[in-house]
């Protein structure tokens, strides 16, 4: 089974410093894998997802295979990217729709 | 347009009684999906529907849980008999035909048990 572990539960970062989020995944076949945020008062929406290989509010992620990794990163965090920060794996698997999810991150940027 | 809506935003219950959570999918959309997210952890899949049928349901608990989608867009997420346990926001998503796309979430219903 799929198994996708966000080893941070809080991350504070300084307005203007890099971020980097970690997410790490266990799947033995090749995974689509996504990130999604939850802004305060807010749903849960897409950010990126790694087939799309573009930026996001200035955010990446690249597939890392041979480290079945795949962390979120910003070179200059801003205030507004506060959130919570989930990291999520479907399988390749035809009609295997769902997503299977870490346990999050909260960012906090320090004014 | 609009987005993926719950009802209640809120339930409140009492151990052993039968609650329905409703969700509205974003008009068009085929796919449909529940989730489950405790307190502390990331959303948890319970069950999808493609169209009127369930075509993944290993998500579910145990047969307490059930839900339908008879028309083929709203969806009633049924628990009988609930316990504590089951206290946590459920999410309800949809997707566009072939669920291979972006999945929309709903703002979630929080069932509390007491």
């Amino acid at each position: 089974a799929q198994r996708v572990t966000q080893p941070e539960k809080l991350l504070s970062v300084f307005k203007g410093a890099p971020v980097e989020l970690k997410c790490n995944y266990s799947y033995s076949g090749s995974p689509e894998l996504f990130w999604y945020v939850q802004y305060s008062r807010q749903r849960l929406q897409l950010l990126l997802r790694h087939i799309s290989r573009e930026s996001i509010k200035g955010f990446t992620a690249d597939l890392n295979k041979g480290e079945t990794s795949f962390h979120l990163k910003k070179p200059f965090a801003q205030e507004e990217d506060s959130a919570m920060y989930y990291c999520a794996l479907r399988t390749s698997n035809f009609g295997n729709e769902k997503l299977t999810f870490g346990t999050g991150t909260r960012l906090t940027i320090i004014p | 347009g609009a987005g993926v809506s719950q009802t209640p935003s809120n339930k409140v219950t009492e151990k052993g009684k039968y609650v329905e959570l409703r969700c509205d999918p974003i008009s068009g959309h085929t796919a449909l999906y529940w989730y489950r997210q405790s307190l502390g952890q990331g959303p948890e899949f319970l069950i999808y529907f493609q169209g009127t049928g369930a075509a993944d349901d290993s998500g579910l608990p145990n047969d307490r849980f059930f839900a339908v989608r008879p028309e083929g867009s709203v969806s009633t997420l049924k628990i009988q008999r609930t316990e504590r346990g089951d206290s946590a926001v459920y999410l309800c998503a949809s997707s566009s035909l072939g669920g291979r796309n972006e999945q929309f979430f709903g703002p979630g219903t929080r069932l509390t048990v007491l």
